[in-house]
């Protein structure tokens, strides 16, 4: 089964304006980490933000915040103030207590607008 | 800090030739190192991974294998590759919890021709 779920194989928004890249994860642990990554056209995996299970704030770094609802196992991805170097592939991964590794979901394609 | 080298950046290879990636870490001990493949437009499959010297874990059986000959030192390797094997592969160092997220190398872009 699919531990990582991201809907949108790809996304478009206007420069300068927000966009959410939606995750969803399944997982019976008490105890696990939360990631997005952005994968420019070079390759390179980006790491951009966490969010711990027991984290009651939202983490927020920069232009970027995740949308945590725990209840729901959603770990949306907000991207504020586009910009034309947003454009890449983003991940959304999970650590697990039980597991060594990270699980990583299919990406989100974004391309912003000038 | 620590540092993660992966090379090399391209590798355009004839079908049933060998293979031999390398990956280093520099500034940490003990580092669990993993290997990763990408296809084109795709998510990362992971292949290996490793928590110790000669320890190596396999995700998916196939033409592929991995060596942890020191601490700080991960080859991914094949005997004879195969058109299928072409793909982006990376490299990846992280500590064994879970708000530890990974490091990735630059990543090998592998062609089979």
């Amino acid at each position: 089964a699919q531990k990582i779920t991201q809907t949108q194989p790809g996304m478009f928004v206007q420069e300068k304006e927000a966009v959410t890249l939606d995750c969803t994860y399944d997982t019976s642990d008490q105890s696990y980490g939360l990631f997005w990554y952005k994968q420019p056209s070079s390759g390179e995996m980006i790491f951009l933000i966490y969010q711990g299970s027991y984290d009651e704030q939202n983490a927020t770094e920069g232009r970027y915040s995740l949308n945590f609802q725990k209840a729901r196992k959603s770990a949306n991805l907000v991207i504020s103030a586009s910009q034309l170097g947003d454009s890449a592939m983003y991940f959304c991964a999970m650590r697990e207590g039980r597991d060594n590794d990270m699980r990583f979901g299919a990406g989100t394609r974004l391309t912003v607008k000038p | 800090s620590q540092t993660i080298h992966q090379w090399p950046a391209t590798l355009v290879q004839p079908v049933g030739s060998p293979l031999s990636l390398e990956c280093t870490v520099e500034g940490t001990s003990n580092p669990n190192l993993y290997w990763y493949r990408q296809a084109a437009g795709r998510g990362l499959q992971l292949l290996f991974y490793s928590v110790g010297i000669g320890q190596i874990s396999s995700e998916v059986p196939q033409n592929l294998s991995a060596s942890r000959p020191q601490d700080r030192q991960f080859i991914l390797s094949s005997k004879k590759l195969l058109l299928s094997d072409s793909g982006f592969y990376l490299c990846a160092w992280s500590r064994d919890r879970t708000d530890y997220g990974y490091t990735f190398g630059s990543g090998t872009r592998l062609t089979v021709v």
